[in-house]
């Protein structure tokens, strides 16, 4: 299965984009890479995900690379709530009718200080 | 309910008690997973259920663990005998999944502490 890895911790500047980084080198052609992130002890929640090409929501944007080995994930006006861990998830699906699983990382911690 | 609700928040057993984890997923998402968090950051995936059907059960220990999501019923994941490894937080998410895209709505989850 494709596995990700991430940075432990990332400090931003309130106001300052935020550009999480993930490495995801094994993936496979149709395998999607999703982003979640932990707020202290909530559950996760999701920000985004993408396949192939660039993506952006009211919340994040991810851009991956051409070779599809590597995305970040970018806040573009962190602020102290983003103060979370991250997690790049890669989705692996079996073609056994719908079956599919997420491949969590260990995450990155974000602190946004002000 | 717009929320995926797990109760209790906390549970306390001693060593080789039964803990019962309680999950209502959203009404109308069809796909229920539970997640263990033991270490602080680590995800281990248990078991998924689409409808009341165990979907991937891939994840689940197999001689204390078992699961349900029984119809008009809160979702149940149960342990018998706990040892002190089983202490961790244990999540639950529902999904629909749409066009093969799909995103998981999480409960805050139930911190389960065996003593």
């Amino acid at each position: 299965d494709a596995k990700t890895t991430q940075p432990p911790s990332m400090d931003c500047a309130e106001g300052r984009a935020a550009n999480l980084p993930c490495n995801h080198s094994t993936i496979s052609g149709n395998e999607y890479v999703y982003w979640y992130r932990q707020i202290h002890s909530q559950g996760p929640q999701y920000i985004i995900h993408g396949l192939k090409n660039n993506e952006t929501n009211e919340m994040a944007s991810l851009i991956i690379t051409e070779d599809r080995k590597s995305s970040t994930l970018i806040l573009p006006h962190a602020t102290l709530r983003d103060t979370a861990v991250y997690y790049c998830i890669v989705r692996v699906d079996y073609n056994a009718g719908n079956n599919r699983k997420l491949i969590w990382g260990l995450g990155t911690s974000l602190a946004v200080n002000p | 309910g717009e929320e995926v609700a797990q109760t209790p928040k906390h549970l306390v057993r001693g060593e080789g008690q039964k803990a019962k984890l309680y999950c209502a997923p959203i009404k109308g998402h069809s796909y229920v997973f539970w997640y263990q968090q033991v270490l602080k950051n680590e995800f281990k995936f248990l078991i998924s259920f689409q409808n009341e059907n165990v979907f991937d059960e891939t994840g689940m220990p197999k001689e204390r663990f078992s699961a349900k999501c029984l119809p008009n019923s809160p979702c149940s994941l149960e342990i018998q005998a706990t040892k002190l490894e089983d202490s961790a937080v244990y999540f639950c998410a529902s999904s629909l999944l749409m066009q093969g895209i799909e995103k998981l709505f999480f409960g805050s989850g139930t911190q389960l502490s065996v003593l």
